[in-house]
């Protein structure tokens, strides 16, 4: 299984700054016969389902601010939320999707400081 | 809108059954994939199994093989989660989701149904 590490575990960020989230992945999630990293994000508010933000690495899902942000190859992922807002506070997963079985982060939760 | 309802989640002892409905509405059900995935609070998201659009092809999590069988009504724009010889390390929400692109990209979710494993 191929296995994704996010860090940090946590941090907190000023209203209005820049968050950013890192995901590595222990083999590369690029299809080279369509160039498509099988990477997504997903940002998870309390009580509530994960809510998937972000897909093939870098296309915005239809409704998400444009404020997030996917970016990366290979192994190595990056989610930024820039000028972070309260209702931003949350935490966010990534995904692989470039094999099965399909496997999550452990998460990083974002607060404001 | 489009909507996912689980229910059928409870207390179970070790060794017990349950099972686990998913009931879709506001998108043409029998054109996705549709999955179960685990959380334990605290923890992230862990993929159980999934169902393509025969009813027939399915996939499990090795923690799950053997144990656990999806199924899916179309006609009911239904899918299920069979549980059985239930472990203490089942326990968690379970969500139904779907797949929009085919591609295990989960794009809409249910609320989640509890499932708690225990003596």
């Amino acid at each position: 299984d191929i296995v994704m590490t996010q860090s940090p575990d946590s941090l907190a960020v000023s209203l209005g700054e820049r968050a950013t989230i890192n995901c590595k992945s222990s083999q590369s999630l690029l299809y080279t016969y369509n160039n498509k990293h099988y990477l997504e994000w997903y940002q998870q508010k309390p009580g509530q389902p994960p809510k998937l933000l972000i897909y093939w690495a870098s296309t915005r899902e239809s409704g998400v601010p444009d404020r997030f942000s996917g970016s990366g190859s290979g192994t190595d992922f990056t989610l930024t939320v820039s000028h972070l807002q309260a209702e931003d506070v949350a935490v966010y997963y990534c995904q692989q999707s470039y094999s099965v079985p399909p496997t999550f982060g452990g998460g990083t939760k974002v607060e404001i400081k | 809108e489009v909507q996912l309802v689980e229910s059928g989640g409870g207390v179970v002892q070790p060794g017990g059954s349950l099972r686990l409905s998913c009931e879709a509405s506001g998108f043409s059900f029998d054109n996705y994939w549709m999955n179960w995935v685990r959380q334990v609070p605290g923890k992230g998201p862990v993929w159980v199994s999934n169902i393509k659009l025969d009813g027939i092809t399915t996939s499990y999590a090795d923690s799950v093989k053997g144990r656990f069988i999806i199924s899916r009504d179309n006609a009911k724009n239904t899918v299920y989660l069979q549980m059985n010889s239930l472990r203490v390390d089942d326990t968690g929400i379970y969500y139904c989701a779907r797949d929009r692109l085919g591609e295990y990209t989960f794009d809409t979710w249910g609320q989640g149904t509890v499932v708690t494993v225990s003596s």
